[in-house]
């Protein structure tokens, strides 16, 4: 079983600054998304990534997977307060009877204020 | 109307009492999973399905059971519920057809909150 780490678990901001969510394993990542979940909700897909050194961009959010396919970023410019929510890693086993089974990370939570 | 949806949204119930969750899906997909959901402790995997007739424990399978009536139904059951099984459980399903990039994106349902007095 694959253990993601996600940090930081809390991260509270102020609209308009940046912040950075990592997600990292010891393990080498077939692939990795990255889901955000509101209050009531369930999680909602934000991207895949599959190649390593792979760069995603989403309007303000990059996400960029390692080279060596064992960690993630997610790098928000300027938050705004309807970026708060629950930010989860999630790495797929792309093979065999496994696939599309997901291992989450702990999660973590933003809070911007305006 | 929702893709996944889960009933019920809330329930409280007590030690030792039979509790049902049911997902119904109108995506069309074959894989449906659930999951758990704990502060600090993210998604875990309680059981999965492949097809009707296919049933697999995930990471958390102890004291609960599934049944997969058909292909857009998946019900959790907790046989004897116990406090530490109060969550927030979610109902997924996702695509197994896989292109090579191999997205396996996850849809889920709105989440059943369950209270174990």
């Amino acid at each position: 079983t694959q253990l993601l780490e996600q940090s930081p678990q809390f991260l509270s901001i102020q609209e308009g600054e940046n912040l950075t969510v990592y997600c990292n394993s010891s393990s080498v990542f077939s692939s990795l998304q990255w889901y955000r979940q509101e209050p009531g909700e369930g999680p909602v897909l934000l991207v895949t990534v599959v190649t390593g050194g792979e760069v995603k961009k989403l309007k303000r959010l990059t996400f960029q997977f390692g080279d060596a396919r064992k960690d993630s970023s997610l790098h928000i410019t300027a938050a705004q307060p309807g970026d708060t929510g629950l930010y989860l890693c999630a790495a797929i086993n792309a093979g065999g009877t496994s696939y599309g089974k997901l291992t989450f990370g702990q999660g973590t939570i933003l809070t911007v204020h305006p | 109307d929702a893709d996944v949806t889960q009933t019920p949204r809330n329930r409280i119930t007590k030690t030792g009492k039979r509790i049902m969750l049911e997902c119904s899906q109108t995506k069309g997909h074959d894989r449906m999973y659930w999951y758990r959901q704990d502060p600090g402790l993210g998604l875990r995997l309680i059981y999965y399905s492949f097809d009707v007739k296919d049933i697999n424990k995930g990471e958390i399978s102890d004291g609960y059971s599934v049944s997969r009536q058909a292909q857009a139904k998946f019900s959790l059951s907790l046989e004897s519920a116990i406090p530490n099984q109060t969550a927030l459980y979610f109902c997924a399903t996702s695509d197994r057809r896989v292109r090579r990039s191999g997205t396996g994106e996850l849809f889920f349902g709105e989440g059943s909150r369950l209270t174990v007095l």
